[in-house]
């Protein structure tokens, strides 16, 4: 079955300093991927997302995220996070052949400490 | 109202009562789905529905009766619940028509069953 893995629960970083939240996919000939952002009491917001193309995306509030094919990866930086950007985090996969259904990880709670 | 709308926001509720969860899109989609997300545990597709049909059931307990009148508003009602029912139910729209698009959240309703 197709999934999608965020290594890390949660990721302690203290203010200013960069970040990294880890995502890997199963492996497939085609596949698009998104990153969402969910702040307490809130619904899920779209970050970015890849679809084709240049394999670095750029997204709101400054993140970042690569696609690597041959690592199955899709990580998502920012090179020096808020107080504010502290919030759960997931990645999601759209294997293609499942039109909108997305599968996404497990999350990484980013605590941005001052 | 913009966006996507749930409500309740919270709902308590027995496990022989009857409740129902509202969600409206006011952002012209003509895909809605339903989302339990529970503490430690991936996002779970419950519900799909594009053109207001039913496309998707991931094997939902049938004490879960989605109802989807028309392309703004989708329901989720519910009956004798059990206690590990209790989540935060997140209903979503997009623009339905390939892989990629996607996909709004709205805040979500959270349920205590007792």
């Amino acid at each position: 079955a197709q999934s999608v893995t965020q290594l890390d629960s949660q990721v302690p970083v203290f203010e200013e300093a960069p970040v990294e939240l880890r995502c890997n996919y199963s492996s497939s000939v085609s596949v698009y991927l998104f990153w969402y952002v969910q702040y307490p009491n809130q619904g899920l917001q779209l970050l970015l997302k890849y679809l084709s193309g240049s394999t670095l995306v750029k997204g709101i509030n400054g993140f970042e995220a690569e696609f690597n094919k041959s690592q199955t990866s899709f990580h998502l930086r920012k090179p020096s996070v808020h107080i504010s950007d502290t919030a759960e985090y997931f990645c999601a996969a759209d294997y293609n052949n499942a039109g909108n259904m997305l599968t996404f990880g497990g999350g990484t709670r980013l605590m941005v400490k001052p | 109202e913009t966006g996507v709308t749930q409500t309740p926001r919270h709902l308590v509720m027995g496990m022989t009562n009857k409740k129902s969860l509202k969600c409206e899109q006011h952002l012209g989609h003509n895909a809605m789905y339903w989302y339990k997300q529970s503490a430690k545990k991936p996002l779970e597709l419950m519900f799909v529905y594009s053109l207001e049909e039913r496309v998707e059931n991931n094997s939902v307990p049938s004490r879960f009766s989605p109802e989807c009148p028309n392309s703004s508003h989708l329901f989720l009602h519910l009956h004798t619940l059990q206690p590990e029912d209790s989540a935060l139910y997140l209903c979503a729209s997009s623009q339905d028509g390939g892989a990629g698009n996607e996909q709004f959240f709205g805040p979500g309703t959270r349920l205590t069953v007792l």
